[in-house]
């Protein structure tokens, strides 16, 4: 069965401070991994990582996933209010027979940024 | 650009009653699917489709019913509704494997 952990699943900072979230995978034919991030309604896409070392970037927030370690981290620098949300990874596999990637969730971080 | 509609946004059922949640994606995606969020436990995928016509099953299948006759639209059915359903439900589409799926703005169910 497929898994995916998040770690920490609840943290609270300051803003200004530099968070890093966590997310561990255990799956059989991995494709990549995604992580959005979750306000009040639908997630919202952050990042696709396919291979390993390569650190994707976006403005304050910037990912990197290690394939053979099998985890991915999510750090924001500087961090804001608007950046209180849940931070959800999720893991993109082959689902047999067709070539539907399949994605399995992790529990998602809360995130809370205090002013 | 709507991209990915999910109908009702609220709706509150009696155990037993049968309903369905409608979404629609205007972006001409390949993949659709349906996922349940509940505390704690990340989004489950319910089903999903590669295309019209092709549905399978995903994490948590039971008590649920999927069609696909267009490449647009893809209902979801509770067809005995339960308790346990009361969640909150997400409808998602993508051009393919390896691409962002694009999420509605979800239906909170209750079921009394």
């Amino acid at each position: 069965e497929d898994k995916v952990v998040q770690s920490p699943l609840s943290l609270v900072v300051h803003e200004g401070d530099t968070v890093t979230l966590n997310c561990s995978y255990e799956v059989t034919n991995f494709r990549s991994l995604l992580w959005y991030k979750q306000e009040k309604k639908a997630p919202t896409f952050l990042f696709m990582l396919t291979s390993s070392g390569i650190e994707k970037k976006s403005g304050r927030l910037s990912s990197i996933l290690d394939k053979k370690e099998l985890f991915s981290i999510l750090n924001i620098t500087a961090t804001q209010t608007g950046d209180s949300a849940i931070y959800l990874c999720a893991v993109e596999t082959n689902a047999g027979g067709t070539s539907y990637g399949k994605l399995t969730f992790g529990q998602g971080t809360i995130l809370t940024v205090h002013p | 650009n709507a991209g990915v509609t999910q109908t009702p946004k609220f709706q509150v059922l009696k155990t037993g009653q049968s309903m369905t949640l409608q979404c629609a994606q205007d972006m001409n995606h390949e993949y659709m699917s349906w996922y349940r969020q509940d505390p704690g436990m990340g989004l489950r995928l319910i089903h999903y489709s590669v295309g019209a016509g092709i549905t399978d099953q995903g994490e948590v299948p039971n008590g649920y019913n999927v069609s696909r006759s267009t490449t647009e639209d893809f209902p979801l059915r509770l067809l005995s509704a339960a308790p346990s359903q009361t969640s909150v439900y997400f409808c998602a589409s993508s051009y393919g494997d390896s691409t962002e799926a694009f999420f509605g703005q979800g239906t909170r169910l209750t079921v009394v």
